[in-house]
């Protein structure tokens, strides 16, 4: 267990649908990063957060968002869902931006667009 | 860009014995990091070693060891005394030390698989 929390599990939506997906980090960790692993693509990072501020982002579309809040937990906002979203969407977290700071991983959200 | 390439999509190895996994990475960066994470049929990331550019030295963790050739930019897994439950997809990531962020870069992965 990494210590980092998402919920749900699994989740099964339509086209067209929004969903949020969230996170809780490890106790202490004030970053947060979103990312996306799907067949076609990989894995993939999507956006980081640091303690509430947006501090990379990646090839996050523009139909998704995210933000951390003052609890630094995360919540990321898919909207206008496509059949191509469908992936598992991890969250991980770690203490600060330096040094070899490992990235802690959630055990992921399954979406599944129908 | 950085671009981590792992060449073997899927590799098999006979229980207790030793298996290597490659990859290797394309930067123009001189302080980096690199990581092996591997993902069991559970789907979750798990931590297996990491690597700090300016380190010389390889890393070891238990049964787990790399061969970090900076020069060479390649940064292979070498797995001994194989067991069952080191089946897993295994991915190489690489993050950068600098100011372009602290996202970790993926390969593709290899699927090990362990023979009994």
């Amino acid at each position: 267990d990494s210590g980092v929390t998402q919920t749900p599990k699994h989740l099964i939506t339509a086209t067209g649908q929004r969903v949020t997906l969230r996170c809780s980090p490890r106790s202490g960790d004030l970053s947060v990063y979103w990312y996306q692993q799907s067949l076609d693509q990989g894995l993939q990072f999507l956006i980081q957060y640091y303690n509430g501020e947006e501090r990379a982002k990646g090839n996050i579309l523009e139909r998704f968002s995210a933000q951390q809040f003052p609890d630094l937990h995360s919540e990321l906002n898919l909207s206008s869902l496509e059949l191509g979203d469908s992936a598992l969407y991890f969250c991980a977290s770690s203490l600060e931006l330096a040094g070899v700071d490992t990235q802690y991983f959630g055990p992921g959200t399954r979406l599944t667009v129908l | 860009a950085q671009t981590v390439t792992q060449s073997q999509p899927e590799m098999s190895v006979q229980e207790a014995e030793t298996v290597t996994l490659s990859c290797t990475y394309d930067t123009s960066e001189s302080d980096y990091y690199l990581f092996w994470y591997k993902q069991p049929p559970s789907r979750q990331m798990i931590l297996v070693i990491r690597q700090e550019a300016y380190k010389q030295q390889n890393a070891t963790e238990n049964r787990f060891s790399v061969n970090f050739q900076k020069a060479a930019k390649s940064f292979s897994l070498k797995i001994s005394d194989s067991q069952l439950g080191d089946a897993a997809m295994y991915f190489c990531a690489y993050r950068s030390g600098g100011s372009s962020g602290d996202k970790l870069t993926f390969g593709t992965g290899t699927r090990l698989a362990v023979r009994p």
